[in-house]
């Protein structure tokens, strides 16, 4: 069910470098959604960008959103090793979420 | 705020067995998501009740699965017989109304032996 595609699947970077992951949807939507999952927790959610929104930020986070090409991308700037998580899109279509596969990121010390 | 609280946090069981998960939405939350994650298959949604009422559970997999939600605090997801296949980490999530952000609870890690 899985409406969404990230790429990458996995990055690792330094920290303190900018971690840059996409997604790709196939339905159109109302808002398009990003969430963070830490190990062995419940997802979080981090930011929610529009159909009539181009960009947006919250803090170290910047979302921008292309419905023409139907993708998504979220910039995480100076990143931390509390950033090392897995992070998903998800679509909002009517009423419910569909989520991407995710993006595993590690920030490595 | 206690958040979206699920029990148990792991359950091990042997193929065949009845389980039984159980959400507590947060107060004042009326729609509540249960979804399933797995690494073939992401995070897929199972049910979704607004209101206490079953609104889409096409996501369901099967008859074995059933879930109720008896009031507004309370959800229970049921799988009846577990099988191996059906190992994963089932999340209940719950929303404020129309609001946009779904509260995820901790999830319940359940293997099936």
């Amino acid at each position: 069910s899985q409406q969404g595609e990230e790429d990458p699947q996995a990055l690792s970077i330094q920290e303190g470098e900018n971690a840059t992951m996409n997604c790709s949807y196939k339905t159109s939507i109302n808002n398009l959604q990003w969430y963070r999952q830490n190990s062995g927790r419940g997802l979080v959610h981090l930011i929610l960008i529009r159909s009539n929104e181009r960009e947006k930020h919250s803090g170290r986070l910047r979302v921008t959103l292309d419905t023409s090409k139907k993708s998504s991308s979220l910039l995480i700037t100076a990143s931390r090793a509390a950033d090392t998580a897995s992070y998903f899109c998800a679509q909002r279509g009517d009423y419910k979420l569909s989520f991407g596969a995710g993006t595993t990121v590690t920030v490595r010390a | 705020d206690a958040g979206v609280i699920q029990s148990p946090r792991h359950e091990v069981t042997e193929m065949g067995q009845e389980v039984t998960l159980r959400c507590k939405p947060i107060s004042g939350h009326n729609s509540l998501f249960w979804y399933r994650q797995t690494m073939m298959r992401g995070l897929e949604l199972l049910i979704y009740f607004n209101n206490n009422v079953p609104i889409d559970d096409s996501g369901m997999p099967e008859d074995r699965f059933s879930a109720k939600m008896p009031n507004a605090s309370f959800s229970t997801l049921k799988i009846q017989p577990s099988e191996p296949r059906d190992s994963a980490v089932y999340f209940c999530a719950s929303r404020l109304g129309l609001r946009e952000t779904q509260y995820f609870g901790p999830g319940t890690r359940l293997l099936v032996l």
